[in-house]
């Protein structure tokens, strides 16, 4: 089954600083990856996926992620963190059946504290 | 252009009650998937609907249900409710037709409280 796993519960990072949200991934065939940012009691908003192609990829609001076959990782990434980037993040990866219908598996997210 | 809507945003239920949750997908979109979000959890596949049949389904029991209307909107229902019900619901709509490769698009959730 596909799957994937977000080692951090939280991240701190000082504002201005690099942020770097980490993710690993198992699966089976070529992986569909994707990123996702949730704020306090809201849904869950798009931030970028990687399908195939160039394994940096570049989300909304100044997000970008990296992707790493022999790691088998999917690392989100900022290069100057902001306080108003402080909510909770998670990486999810497509599942999909012989029917073709597909889903999304959510990692257990991490949360991003950015300090003023 | 809508988003996906979500209601009620919040209700409190006791258990043994039972709850439906009503979703408007985003405009274009045919199919619409549930998922459960425990307090500090991450989103569970609940079920997905296309074309007013449920597609796929995931570790749920009998007792969460789903439709979807003609429209493509739907339903989630849930009977004889337990304390471990209290979570997040939320409605993702996508398409599966068409280019469709995996993202979903999400309301805002339906907060379910169970005392």
């Amino acid at each position: 089954a596909q799957s994937v796993a977000q080692p951090e519960d939280q991240v701190n990072v000082a504002e201005g600083n690099p942020l770097t949200v980490k993710c690993t991934y198992s699966v089976s065939g070529n992986p569909y990856l994707f990123w996702y940012v949730q704020y306090p009691n809201r849904g869950l908003q798009f931030l970028l996926k990687y399908i195939t192609g160039d394994n940096l990829v570049k989300g909304s609001y100044g997000f970008e992620a990296e992707f790493n076959k022999s790691q088998t990782s999917f690392h989100l990434k900022k290069p100057s963190a902001l306080v108003s980037d402080s909510a909770l993040y998670f990486c999810a990866v497509r599942d999909i059946k012989n029917t073709g219908f597909q889903k999304l598996v959510f990692g257990t997210g991490t949360r991003l504290l950015v300090s003023p | 252009d809508a988003g996906v809507t979500q209601s009620p945003t919040h209700l409190i239920k006791t258990r043994g009650q039972q709850v439906t949750l009503r979703c408007s997908p985003k405009s274009g979109h045919d199919t619409v998937s549930w998922y459960q979000q425990a307090l500090g959890q991450g989103p569970q596949f609940i079920f997905q609907y296309y074309e007013e049949e449920e597609r796929q389904r995931g570790n749920f029991p009998d007792r969460f249900s789903g439709h979807q209307f003609p429209n493509y909107s739907s339903e989630l229902n849930v009977n004889a409710l337990l304390l471990g019900d209290s979570a997040l619901y939320l409605c993702a709509s996508s398409l599966v037709a068409g280019g469709y490769t995996g993202e979903l698009f999400f309301g805002e959730g339906s907060r379910l409280t169970v005392l």
